[in-house]
């Protein structure tokens, strides 16, 4: 079965401090990956994705993320954490099955960053 | 240019009773999704719309009935209104790329609804 692992429940950090949220996959196929951020009460935003060519992806807010087709993971990154990243951080996976190409998401990663 | 809204942001129902909730788009896109979020759980897919006239079913279906008549609207039904349906839920659209692949998913602000 196609799944996302996001490991951690939470991942706390200090302000000026490089973040890391990890993201594990497991698909057939070639997957299309995806960060999101949720902040309280609102939608989700897109934050960057992976479809094909560098594994280093950059996205919005100075967010990162390592494509790792060896070890199935996308992990994001942030060289430098501030207190508003403080969010809930969902990763997600597409495979391009013909259109429908659902996705399926990990079950988030609250990210708690302190002054 | 609204991109996606959901209708309404809050609801609580009874036990039994049925109610639609509302999405529309505005950038033409042809795939449209609704998703359930629960705590822990992340996002669940319900139904899903590759465009008017054509929807199918998601991981967790039961309960709940869709409609696709225009580009715009994907409405969600919830016919007899279950305690276990309580949840935030999120309506997203997205396109078909000129690269061939999906586009990434553009998401409404939710609706929280509450089953009592």
């Amino acid at each position: 079965a196609q799944s996302v692992a996001q490991p951690e429940d939470q991942v706390n950090v200090a302000e000026g401090n490089p973040l890391t949220v990890k993201c594990t996959y497991s698909v057939s196929g070639n997957p299309y990956l995806f960060w999101y951020v949720q902040y309280p009460n609102r939608g989700l935003q897109f934050l960057l994705k992976y479809i094909t060519g560098d594994n280093l992806v950059k996205g919005s807010y100075g967010f990162e993320a390592e494509f790792n087709k060896s070890q199935t993971s996308f992990h994001l990154k942030k060289p430098s954490a501030l207190v508003s990243d403080s969010a809930l951080y969902f990763c997600a996976v597409r495979v391009p099955l013909g259109n429908t190409g659902k996705l399926i998401f990990g079950q988030g990663t609250t990210l708690q960053v302190k002054p | 240019n609204a991109g996606v809204t959901q209708t309404p942001k809050f609801q609580v129902l009874k036990t039994g009773q049925s109610m639609t909730l509302q999405c529309a788009q505005d950038m033409n896109h042809e795939y449209m999704s609704w998703y359930r979020q629960d705590p822990g759980m992340g996002l669940r897919l319900i139904h899903y719309s590759v465009g008017a006239g054509i929807t199918d079913q998601g991981e967790v279906p039961n309960g709940y009935n869709v409609s696709r008549s225009t580009t715009e609207d994907f409405p969600l039904r919830l016919l007899s209104a279950a305690p276990s349906q309580t949840s935030v839920y999120f309506c997203a659209s997205s396109y078909q790329s000129s690269t061939g692949g999906r586009t990434e998913a553009f998401f409404g602000q939710g609706t929280r609804l509450t089953v009592v």
